[in-house]
């Protein structure tokens, strides 16, 4: 069975750095691409970008390049999702998912971790 | 970008009865890359179509998706009280994915 287990809740300050992580099992962590996707309070979601972590190839979408970093360590079989210096605009639930490609439909999904950012 | 737009914004049906949701693309969508999600309060969305008519391993036959170029429908045959939750719809034909604003549907 499929499973992607990802941290756990964070409340953090304006201006800290934080590193979420999705936990992969069940299948070939190399072999598949792990996307991230964020959804704010109350609203839709948002395909952050995706990483291949057998030779931790990333694809950022545009509106995300430079505010996250995304990342991967094989040997752990799992993948990260990095900020550098949040903003109370980064309080969200982000969501960890598997893809067959690194523009494929998303078939399995992490809980997703919410993250709080108090400015 | 590819811009989806999901109407209506919410629908409210009775159980039992038929539901069509449906997602417009402000271009068309390569081969018909189209995907629904399921999302339901407190859950993590769950995969129900892709390549726009396929069901997904476990979904039940009384979700379909039809659709192509940039028109798409998911229906809902017969709404079962579990059925009733947020649907996306997805375009993962080009960069960057995107995702349309939802569709609830309500008793």
């Amino acid at each position: 069975e499929v499973r992607l287990v990802q941290s756990g809740a964070e409340v953090k300050k304006s201006g800290e750095s934080l590193k979420i992580s999705c936990k992969a099992s069940g299948y070939s962590f190399s072999h598949y691409w792990i996307a991230w996707v964020r959804q704010m309070p109350g609203k839709g979601l948002e395909w952050m970008g995706v990483i291949y972590p057998g030779d931790s190839d990333v694809r950022y979408n545009p509106s995300f390049q430079g505010q996250v970093s995304i990342s991967a360590d094989q040997s752990r079989y799992t993948a990260y999702l990095q900020w550098s210096s949040l903003k109370a605009s980064d309080s969200a639930m982000y969501y960890c998912a598997k893809s067959d490609f690194w523009s494929g439909k998303l078939d399995s999904w992490g809980q997703g971790t919410l993250v709080t950012v108090s400015s | 970008e590819i811009v989806l737009t999901q109407s209506p914004g919410t629908l409210s049906s009775p159980p039992w009865e038929r539901a069509t949701l449906s997602c417009r693309a402000s271009q068309s969508v390569d081969s018909s890359y189209l995907a629904w999600y399921q999302q339901k309060p407190g859950q993590a969305p769950r995969l129900l179509i892709y390549g726009a008519s396929s069901r997904a391993a476990g979904i039940p036959d009384r979700f379909s998706g039809s659709g192509s170029g940039t028109d798409f429908t998911l229906t809902i045959s017969r709404l079962e009280p579990e059925d009733f939750a947020v649907y996306y719809c997805q375009q993962y034909g080009s960069s960057p994915l995107t995702f349309g604003g939802g569709t609830k549907v309500e008793v």
